[in-house]
Protein backbone atom coordinates (compact mmCIF):
# COMPACT_ATOMS: atom_id res chain seq x y z
CA UNK A 1 0.00 0.00 0.00
CA UNK A 2 0.88 3.51 -0.69
CA UNK A 3 1.20 5.63 2.37
CA UNK A 4 2.41 8.75 0.99
CA UNK A 5 -0.33 10.85 -1.24
CA UNK A 6 1.07 14.00 -3.07
CA UNK A 7 -1.25 17.40 -3.50
CA UNK A 8 -1.55 18.32 -6.29
CA UNK A 9 -1.49 15.29 -8.70
CA UNK A 10 -0.39 18.16 -11.61
CA UNK A 11 1.29 21.62 -11.42
CA UNK A 12 1.97 23.81 -14.13
CA UNK A 13 4.06 27.07 -13.83
CA UNK A 14 5.95 29.66 -15.11
CA UNK A 15 9.39 29.67 -15.42
CA UNK A 16 10.52 31.70 -12.71
CA UNK A 17 7.43 30.64 -10.43
CA UNK A 18 7.65 29.24 -6.97
CA UNK A 19 6.57 25.30 -6.34
CA UNK A 20 4.96 23.92 -3.65
CA UNK A 21 3.80 20.38 -3.08
CA UNK A 22 2.54 18.44 -0.13
CA UNK A 23 2.58 15.21 1.11
CA UNK A 24 0.58 13.18 3.93
CA UNK A 25 1.20 10.36 5.35
CA UNK A 26 -0.67 7.97 7.73
CA UNK A 27 1.93 6.12 10.20
CA UNK A 28 5.10 7.18 12.07
CA UNK A 29 8.00 7.62 10.49
CA UNK A 30 12.03 7.48 10.46
CA UNK A 31 12.56 9.74 7.89
CA UNK A 32 10.53 11.26 4.55
CA UNK A 33 12.60 11.56 1.41
CA UNK A 34 11.70 13.47 -1.76
CA UNK A 35 12.45 12.24 -5.24
CA UNK A 36 12.75 13.76 -8.76
CA UNK A 37 11.79 11.16 -11.86
CA UNK A 38 12.35 12.49 -15.02
CA UNK A 39 10.23 11.46 -17.62
CA UNK A 40 11.38 7.65 -19.04
CA UNK A 41 14.18 7.62 -16.23
CA UNK A 42 15.30 6.55 -12.84
CA UNK A 43 14.49 7.86 -9.62
CA UNK A 44 16.83 10.74 -8.18
CA UNK A 45 17.35 11.36 -4.51
CA UNK A 46 16.57 15.19 -3.56
CA UNK A 47 16.39 15.67 -0.04
CA UNK A 48 15.72 13.87 3.44
CA UNK A 49 14.66 15.37 6.59
CA UNK A 50 14.19 13.14 9.85
CA UNK A 51 11.52 13.35 12.08
CA UNK A 52 12.88 15.32 14.15
CA UNK A 53 13.57 18.22 12.01
CA UNK A 54 11.19 20.78 10.91
CA UNK A 55 12.65 22.21 7.76
CA UNK A 56 15.74 21.43 5.31
CA UNK A 57 17.34 23.84 2.62
CA UNK A 58 18.91 22.23 -0.20
CA UNK A 59 19.56 24.67 -3.18
CA UNK A 60 16.48 26.02 -4.29
CA UNK A 61 14.69 23.37 -2.76
CA UNK A 62 13.21 24.17 0.78
CA UNK A 63 11.09 21.23 2.52
CA UNK A 64 9.08 21.05 5.79
CA UNK A 65 7.76 18.39 7.95
CA UNK A 66 4.78 18.53 10.34
CA UNK A 67 4.97 15.09 12.19
CA UNK A 68 1.50 16.07 13.99
CA UNK A 69 -0.26 16.62 10.91
CA UNK A 70 1.67 13.76 9.31
CA UNK A 71 2.59 16.13 6.02
CA UNK A 72 5.64 17.57 4.61
CA UNK A 73 6.09 20.07 1.45
CA UNK A 74 8.38 20.58 -1.21
CA UNK A 75 9.06 24.28 -1.80
CA UNK A 76 10.89 24.72 -5.23
CA UNK A 77 12.04 28.35 -5.95
CA UNK A 78 12.89 30.38 -8.84
CA UNK A 79 11.87 27.23 -11.19
CA UNK A 80 13.43 26.30 -14.03
CA UNK A 81 12.28 24.41 -17.13
CA UNK A 82 14.68 21.62 -16.35
CA UNK A 83 12.58 20.94 -13.34
CA UNK A 84 10.09 19.68 -15.08
CA UNK A 85 9.31 15.87 -13.69
CA UNK A 86 7.68 14.04 -11.53
CA UNK A 87 8.11 14.37 -7.74
CA UNK A 88 8.07 11.94 -5.16
CA UNK A 89 7.80 11.64 -1.23
CA UNK A 90 8.76 8.55 0.17
CA UNK A 91 8.31 7.60 4.20
CA UNK A 92 10.62 5.26 5.87
CA UNK A 93 9.11 4.23 8.87
CA UNK A 94 10.72 0.66 9.41
CA UNK A 95 13.79 -1.52 8.38
CA UNK A 96 11.31 -2.47 5.18
CA UNK A 97 12.80 0.29 2.57
CA UNK A 98 10.66 3.33 1.16
CA UNK A 99 7.10 3.19 0.50
CA UNK A 100 6.09 5.96 -2.09
CA UNK A 101 3.43 8.11 -2.81
CA UNK A 102 1.96 8.48 -6.25
CA UNK A 103 3.66 11.37 -7.28
CA UNK A 104 3.06 15.35 -8.32
CA UNK A 105 3.47 16.31 -12.40
CA UNK A 106 5.06 19.19 -12.20
CA UNK A 107 5.57 21.07 -15.49
CA UNK A 108 7.18 24.28 -15.86
CA UNK A 109 6.10 26.74 -18.68
CA UNK A 110 8.89 28.69 -20.70
CA UNK B 1 31.35 6.25 -8.83
CA UNK B 2 29.29 3.87 -11.04
CA UNK B 3 25.91 3.90 -10.90
CA UNK B 4 23.11 1.26 -10.30
CA UNK B 5 23.03 -0.53 -13.68
CA UNK B 6 19.89 -2.46 -14.96
CA UNK B 7 19.07 -4.52 -17.91
CA UNK B 8 17.72 -4.92 -20.59
CA UNK B 9 16.66 -1.44 -20.55
CA UNK B 10 12.98 -2.08 -22.47
CA UNK B 11 11.18 -5.43 -23.18
CA UNK B 12 7.87 -6.63 -24.61
CA UNK B 13 6.86 -10.01 -24.78
CA UNK B 14 3.60 -11.53 -24.96
CA UNK B 15 1.34 -12.67 -21.91
CA UNK B 16 2.21 -16.10 -20.71
CA UNK B 17 5.89 -15.63 -21.87
CA UNK B 18 8.68 -15.08 -19.12
CA UNK B 19 11.09 -12.26 -19.11
CA UNK B 20 14.15 -11.81 -16.38
CA UNK B 21 15.62 -8.41 -15.14
CA UNK B 22 19.42 -7.85 -14.06
CA UNK B 23 20.32 -5.65 -11.44
CA UNK B 24 24.25 -4.84 -10.35
CA UNK B 25 23.83 -2.37 -7.16
CA UNK B 26 26.77 0.36 -6.76
CA UNK B 27 29.92 -1.59 -5.30
CA UNK B 28 30.00 -2.07 -1.13
CA UNK B 29 26.04 -1.62 -1.18
CA UNK B 30 24.43 -4.41 1.16
CA UNK B 31 20.91 -3.71 0.72
CA UNK B 32 18.93 -4.45 -2.90
CA UNK B 33 15.07 -3.33 -3.74
CA UNK B 34 13.41 -4.05 -6.11
CA UNK B 35 10.59 -1.96 -7.04
CA UNK B 36 7.30 -1.83 -9.57
CA UNK B 37 5.92 1.18 -10.92
CA UNK B 38 2.89 1.27 -13.11
CA UNK B 39 2.58 3.98 -15.19
CA UNK B 40 0.93 7.02 -13.45
CA UNK B 41 2.02 5.30 -10.14
CA UNK B 42 4.63 5.43 -7.28
CA UNK B 43 6.80 2.79 -7.10
CA UNK B 44 5.76 0.01 -5.04
CA UNK B 45 8.45 -2.30 -2.93
CA UNK B 46 8.65 -6.13 -4.40
CA UNK B 47 11.45 -7.39 -2.43
CA UNK B 48 14.35 -5.94 -0.48
CA UNK B 49 17.44 -7.90 -0.21
CA UNK B 50 20.46 -7.63 2.43
CA UNK B 51 23.44 -9.35 1.03
CA UNK B 52 22.09 -12.45 -0.19
CA UNK B 53 19.36 -13.20 2.29
CA UNK B 54 15.41 -11.94 1.66
CA UNK B 55 14.28 -9.20 4.61
CA UNK B 56 10.54 -8.52 2.88
CA UNK B 57 9.18 -10.06 0.10
CA UNK B 58 5.45 -9.67 1.41
CA UNK B 59 4.35 -7.77 -1.99
CA UNK B 60 5.86 -9.66 -4.13
CA UNK B 61 3.27 -11.87 -5.99
CA UNK B 62 5.46 -15.55 -5.43
CA UNK B 63 2.64 -17.19 -8.10
CA UNK B 64 4.72 -15.85 -10.88
CA UNK B 65 7.57 -13.66 -9.51
CA UNK B 66 10.90 -14.82 -8.07
CA UNK B 67 14.06 -12.92 -7.36
CA UNK B 68 17.10 -14.00 -6.24
CA UNK B 69 20.62 -12.42 -5.21
CA UNK B 70 23.17 -15.61 -4.67
CA UNK B 71 26.13 -14.08 -4.11
CA UNK B 72 25.00 -11.02 -2.39
CA UNK B 73 26.24 -8.56 -5.54
CA UNK B 74 23.52 -8.66 -8.34
CA UNK B 75 20.19 -10.33 -8.45
CA UNK B 76 17.26 -11.09 -11.20
CA UNK B 77 14.31 -10.22 -10.81
CA UNK B 78 11.96 -13.37 -12.93
CA UNK B 79 8.24 -12.85 -14.34
CA UNK B 80 6.75 -15.97 -15.53
CA UNK B 81 4.00 -16.41 -16.67
CA UNK B 82 3.77 -12.77 -17.15
CA UNK B 83 0.26 -10.93 -17.25
CA UNK B 84 -1.21 -7.58 -19.25
CA UNK B 85 -1.15 -6.14 -15.41
CA UNK B 86 2.66 -6.69 -15.11
CA UNK B 87 3.41 -4.02 -17.83
CA UNK B 88 5.49 -1.70 -15.58
CA UNK B 89 8.58 -0.20 -15.13
CA UNK B 90 10.87 -2.24 -12.83
CA UNK B 91 13.51 -0.40 -10.27
CA UNK B 92 16.73 -1.49 -8.72
CA UNK B 93 17.74 0.41 -6.02
CA UNK B 94 20.93 -0.32 -3.21
CA UNK B 95 22.64 1.66 -0.29
CA UNK B 96 25.30 0.90 2.19
CA UNK B 97 24.07 -1.35 4.89
CA UNK B 98 23.66 1.52 7.09
CA UNK B 99 23.00 4.20 5.49
CA UNK B 100 19.42 4.23 4.47
CA UNK B 101 19.40 7.73 4.15
CA UNK B 102 21.29 7.67 0.73
CA UNK B 103 19.87 5.57 -1.46
CA UNK B 104 20.70 4.99 -5.18
CA UNK B 105 18.19 4.21 -8.23
CA UNK B 106 18.88 2.58 -11.39
CA UNK B 107 17.23 4.07 -14.90
CA UNK B 108 14.77 1.12 -14.66
CA UNK B 109 13.49 -2.01 -16.74
CA UNK B 110 10.05 -1.09 -18.84
CA UNK B 111 8.59 -3.58 -19.61
CA UNK B 112 5.43 -4.38 -22.28
CA UNK B 113 3.03 -7.15 -21.86
CA UNK B 114 0.66 -7.53 -25.10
Amino acid sequence: SQQGEEDPQALSIQEGENATMNCSYKTSINNLQWYRQNSGRGLVHLILIRSNEREKHSGRLRVTLDTSKKSSSLLITASRAADTASYFCATDASADGLTFGKGTHLIIQP
Amino acid sequence: EAGVAQSPRYKIIEKRQSVAFWCNPISGHATLYWYQQILGQGPKLLIQFQNNGVVDDSQLPKDRFSAERLKGVDSTLKIQPAKLEDSAVYLCASHELVRVDTIYFGEGSWLTVV
